[in-house]
């Protein structure tokens, strides 16, 4: 079955600081992912996506994520956090296995932003 | 403009009452979807409509019934509402021809049963 695992359940990083968030995935052919964000109150913001071609793709707001095939994951990275960047952050899984356009998500990582 | 909207953002009610939720796209999108997020931010996929037909029905109670009048809105009745229905409903919307499965989501619904 399709699965998504995101291993850090909440991460605290200092502002102007790296970002990396996990995300590994489990699927039969060559997934669709994405990463979207979900600040407090709101509803799921779309950051990227990775469907197939270059492994690193860019998103909005200065974030990027690389696919590695090998590693069955799909990391998302910023290099420099705001405290904006403060949110909940959630990476999904799609495609022809998991049925008709049904995405599935991973239990989230909160980002703290530390002054 | 609001791609996806969600009526009411907020909704308290009793145990045992009948409401419902209304979503709205913009977009031009062929596919819309219902999402619960429960109280640990778990997503997970409740309904699938593709032009007004009933795509994905996950395991569901039957007190839970979408409706899509049109491909522009599809609504989500809950009759008998019990404690656990108590989370947050999201309405999304895809466009299937587009062979990119991204979802655009609505600001969600805070449903609490008392």
């Amino acid at each position: 079955a399709q699965s998504v695992t995101q291993p850090d359940i909440h991460i605290t990083v200092s502002e102007g600081a790296s970002l990396e968030l996990r995300c590994n995935y489990s699927y039969g052919a060559t997934p669709y992912l994405f990463w979207y964000v979900q600040s407090p109150g709101q509803g799921l913001q779309l950051l990227l996506k990775y469907f197939s071609g270059d492994t690193l793709v860019q998103g909005i707001k200065g974030f990027e994520a690389e696919f590695k095939r090998s590693q069955s994951s799909f990391n998302l990275r910023k290099p420099s956090v705001h405290w904006s960047d403060a949110a909940e952050y959630f990476c999904a899984v799609g495609g022809p296995n998991t049925g008709f356009q049904k995405l599935v998500f991973g239990t989230g990582t909160r980002l703290l932003v530390s002054p | 403009d609001t791609a996806v909207s969600q009526t009411p953002k907020y909704l308290v009610t009793q145990m045992g009452n009948d409401k419902s939720i209304k979503c709205e796209q913009n977009l031009g999108h062929d596919t819309m979807y219902w999402y619960k997020q429960d109280s640990k931010k778990f997503l997970k996929i409740m309904f699938s409509y593709n032009n007004k037909e009933l795509i994905i029905n996950e395991t569901v109670p039957n007190r839970f019934s979408p409706k899509s009048p049109d491909k522009a809105h599809l609504n989500l009745h809950i009759n008998s509402l019990e404690l656990g229905d108590s989370a947050v409903y999201f309405c999304a919307a895809s466009l299937t021809t587009s062979g990119s499965y991204e979802q655009y989501f609505g600001p969600g619904t805070r449903l609490t049963v008392t």
